[in-house]
């Protein structure tokens, strides 16, 4: 999607590893989410900023931690993945309250732990 | 707790029918609301944003319409394509502008 990119795209990785997923936008927008798709639940929130080093924890946050040291990127950190946290990762951008709000969505990362 | 509902979880149609695709939510206290378009295995294409204050939006064959009072929204697709086979996804802003909460979609099918 414009303006905002996921990576990786895919990855594949053993229980018990760390991994560290990446959102870059180039919107200079205020706020970023993290979400996860699973079958049977939807999109649920993990973690979201609101602005450098102003993170707040979402409906599912246990298990990750984020980080944003500089308005573009946003990370999402799995300090020891279990098979559990196999879905697919989406990361959003937010418009301001005065711009309406909207959303936009990244293309998404793949997780497999094996 | 916000909690959104999509009706019908499934729906086939043959080309050319015009279909109402509903999302309900229970907390009228909503920033706005946003309707997506997902492919199988791609991300998320938003269709429609509409704020709290408004009614309805338009975009070429699509209409949104809001009802914040009694908690529901339709989106409408005229004349519809197999190209609009997706699984379109209803989410809500909450007031503070700090969550999206989804629902969990409506897969559409549409046949040639």
């Amino acid at each position: 999607d414009a303006g905002i990119t996921q990576s990786p795209r895919h990855k594949v990785t053993e229980t018990g590893t760390p991994v560290t997923l990446r959102c870059h936008q180039t919107e200079n927008h205020r706020y970023m989410y993290w979400y996860r798709q699973d079958p049977g639940h939807g999109l649920r929130l993990i973690h979201y900023s609101y602005g450098v080093k102003d993170t707040d924890k979402g409906e599912v946050s246990d298990g990750y931690s984020v980080s944003r040291s500089k308005t573009e990127d946003f990370l999402l950190t799995l300090e020891s993945a279990t098979s559990s946290q196999t879905s697919v990762y989406f990361c959003a951008i937010s418009e301001s309250m005065a711009e309406g709000g909207g959303y936009t969505f990244g293309s998404g990362t793949r997780l497999t732990v094996v | 707790k916000q909690e959104v509902t999509q009706i019908p979880a499934a729906l086939s149609v043959p080309e050319g029918e015009n279909l109402v695709l509903n999302c309900s939510f229970t907390d009228s206290a909503i920033y706005n609301l946003q309707w997506f378009r997902q492919d199988p295995g791609k991300g998320l294409t938003s269709l429609l944003l509409i704020q709290s204050s408004q009614r309805e939006q338009t975009s070429g064959r699509l209409n949104a319409s809001l009802d914040k009072s009694s908690g529901r929204s339709t989106l409408y697709i005229a004349a519809s394509q197999p190209g609009d086979s997706a699984t379109y996804l209803c989410a809500v802003s909450n007031q503070a502008g700090t969550a999206l909460i989804f629902g969990k979609g409506t897969t559409l099918s549409v046949s040639s």
